[in-house]
């Protein structure tokens, strides 16, 4: 069972569309969420963490359901720009506060 | 700051080389992480390092070897190359505190043949 489960996509959408995605955890001891943003060939780069009350940067929106053990990001607006892979990401105290990466959602916005 | 440097970007071994893969951060960042990246199984931590001379093992450990003998590099040594660990591999740094926020370098990609 993967420690982080999300659905590979990949997602087509329009410009201006709304797109959310969702990830599920298997270790409810899991401490910290993140979105990271990863570009064809490219590094990781951190979009936005994820706190348990929700939190929005800009067109981004963050939410984590601890109950349901589940984390979901949400875009508005979508941009060209937008078009990346999208990587849930948890950290787990228990062991040495190591990440755990997803295997990323990919989204292409269609102009 | 240059951030987390990586080199090389690009190396194709044969079954049994060594080599080593080079890491450096210039954030004065304690804790440093390799992972691996293959398709369909997103990242992997190889190993870590939490400071100077501190080492420990993460998912996927096996046929990789690091030492940390200064804050900045960080490199990871692949003992005997086998055609599974051809991936894609990212050197991570970050300070540990509320963010946790993790910078990668721009990875390596290696194919062993």
């Amino acid at each position: 069972r993967k420690e982080v489960e999300q659905d590979p996509g990949p997602f087509n959408v329009p410009e201006g569309a709304t797109v959310a995605f969702n990830c599920t955890y298997s270790n409810s001891a899991s401490q910290s969420f993140f979105w990271y943003r990863q570009d064809c060939r490219k590094e990781p780069k951190l979009l936005m963490s994820v706190y348990s009350s929700g939190n929005e940067d800009g067109r981004f929106t963050a939410q984590l359901n601890r109950a349901s053990q589940y984390i979901s990001l949400l875009i508005r607006d979508s941009k060209l720009s937008d078009s990346a892979t999208y990587l849930c990401v948890v950290k787990w105290v228990l062991t040495g506060n190591q990440f755990y990466f997803g295997t990323g959602t990919s989204l292409t916005v269609i102009p | 700051n240059a951030g987390v440097t990586q080199t090389p970007k690009f190396q194709v071994l044969k079954t049994g080389q060594s080599m080593t893969l080079q890491c450096a951060q210039d954030m004065n960042h304690e804790y440093m992480s390799w992972y691996r990246q293959d398709p369909g199984m997103g990242l992997r931590l190889i190993h870590y390092s939490v400071g100077a001379g501190i080492t420990d093992q993460g998912e996927v450990p096996n046929g990789y070897n690091v030492s940390r003998s200064t804050t900045e590099d960080f490199p990871l040594r692949l003992l005997s190359a086998a055609p599974s660990q051809t991936s894609v591999y990212f050197c991570a740094s970050r300070v540990t505190g509320r963010t946790d926020t993790q910078y990668f370098g721009p990875g390596t990609r290696l194919t062993v043949l």
